[in-house]
């Protein structure tokens, strides 16, 4: 059981706008910043944003990150069929002296 | 263009150990952390250890404190993990990446498949 908390699945038809969630604590994400990655299968991760609401060159300005206190959100606009993936929040934990990923949420584009 | 390219993995009998590899191109390796992440199969994303350019410095997660042992060698552009003692848990698949911040890694590596089985 993973210490940051995402919901196990989430869907959407293409055009709407998703939410996923990532729930912490104090020790992670109240007091670090989240990070998303995105990961289609048997593929390696891939940043989609960082410092809670930055994103990478090259990922789409439909994916937007934001936190606010110990939780933390991605939304995706515009849905397309291509985003169908697993996305997973990251944050360091001060009194684990680690880093935590949430349980991960697959995204299914209906 | 960064290249993370994992190698070493393969079934290995429950108590045994293996070492795995990563080799970095693309990128000044002396100047970043690294860190192994695994994932079982079917399952999510978990962190394995993290360690400083010079490697002084390691983090481990506490699933495999004190079994496995990050290090790397600089003058080769490689990062490695030695995995003792492994259990059928171990199983999965190992990542390496590159840490520009405390949970943030920006390159992954395609990774290696581990298989503990008797």
């Amino acid at each position: 059981q993973s210490v940051l908390t995402q919901p196990p699945s989430a869907s959407g038809t293409p055009g709407q706008r998703v939410t996923i969630s990532c729930s912490g604590g104090n020790s992670n994400v109240g007091n670090n910043a989240v990070h998303w990655y995105q990961q289609f299968p048997g593929a390696a991760p891939r940043l989609l944003t960082y410092y809670n609401d930055q994103r990478p060159s090259g990922v789409p300005d439909r994916f937007s990150g934001s936190k606010s206190g110990t939780s933390a959100s991605l939304a995706i606009s515009g849905l397309q069929s291509e985003d169908e993936a697993d996305y997973y929040c990251a944050a360091w934990d001060d009194r684990l002296n680690g880093l935590l990923f949430g349980g991960g949420t697959k995204l299914t584009v209906l | 263009e960064v290249q993370l390219v994992e190698s070493g993995g393969g079934l290995v009998q429950p108590g045994k150990s293996l070492r795995l590899s990563c080799a970095a191109s693309g990128f000044t390796f002396s100047t970043y952390w690294m860190t192994w992440v695994r994932q079982a199969p079917g399952k999510g994303l978990e962190w394995v250890a993290t360690i400083k350019q010079d490697g002084s410095t390691k983090y481990y997660g506490d699933s495999v404190k004190g079994r496995f042992t990050i290090s790397r060698d600089n003058a080769k552009g490689s990062l490695y993990l030695q995995l003792d003692s492994l259990k059928f848990e171990d199983t999965g698949v190992y990542f390496c990446a590159r840490r520009v911040g405390r949970a943030l890694c920006d390159y992954w590596g395609l990774g290696t498949l581990v298989t503990v089985s008797s």
